[in-house]
């Protein structure tokens, strides 16, 4: 059973341009979950699916993050026109309904 | 709403010893759960153990005891015979257990350094 995958695991960027994370949980978990990191502050939810359906979004989303599941497997997480702001670890995550909730090693991004 | 408090950011162990982190929480929710991960610094957050609010007992993992204390709402991490490996960032988090609750809030975080 392998875990929670995510790629790439460190991207630097531009500001201004476009990146976009990908997620592969856990085989047969309905339930995926983004969330932030910054440097020596614990994890912020960011957005959350159960199966291919988006069912909430942190008001930390702006306009520019877009977050998909398309049948209901992996997950991309795309920034629009990146900030330096952003430059952030991003942790995708994923359940079996409410059970225990199994993180990824996490993609690491840099917006010089 | 959820609050997950750890104040202590950053302990120094002794390897072989044992350390014991902080974790106290806030909530509204009658039923709940409480989480202990370990984060490396390559950055995977990485599950440790499990403390149900309705659990009789206290949560052992290996190595891992939560000394749970509802009346004080806390719920504080002991490592026992730490080991160089140990030496990461550990959160405390909880969530509620109705079907609909899903979001895990996190603490800040402790950073645990084993000396040899």
């Amino acid at each position: 059973d392998t875990g929670v995958s995510q790629n790439p695991r460190h991207k630097i960027t531009k500001r201004g341009q476009n990146v976009t994370f990908r997620c592969d949980p856990i085989s047969e978990h309905n339930r995926l979950y983004w969330y932030r990191q910054t440097l020596g502050q614990g994890p912020e939810f960011l957005t959350y699916f159960q199966n291919e359906a988006q069912l909430e979004k942190s008001r930390l989303l702006s306009d520019r993050f877009s977050a998909e599941r398309p049948k209901g497997s992996f997950s991309t997480l795309e920034i629009q026109r990146t900030e330096q702001g952003d430059s952030a670890m991003y942790l995708c995550a994923s359940s079996r309904e409410g059970n225990t909730i199994y993180f990824g090693e996490g993609s690491w991004l840099t917006v010089v | 709403a959820q609050k997950i408090t750890q104040t202590q950011p950053g302990m120094f162990v002794q390897e072989k010893e044992a350390v014991t982190l902080d974790c106290t929480y806030d909530t509204s929710d009658p039923s709940y759960g409480l989480f202990w991960y370990k984060q490396p610094s390559s950055g995977e957050m990485i599950f440790l153990i499990y403390q149900g609010s309705y659990d009789q007992q206290n949560a052992t993992e290996g190595r891992y005891s939560l000394n749970f204390q509802k009346a004080r709402k806390s719920a504080n991490l002991v490592i026992s015979a730490s080991q160089l490996g140990d030496s990461a960032m550990y959160f405390c988090a909880m969530r509620g257990v109705a079907a609909n609750d899903y979001k895990l809030s996190f603490g800040a975080g402790t950073t645990v350094t084993v000396r040899a």
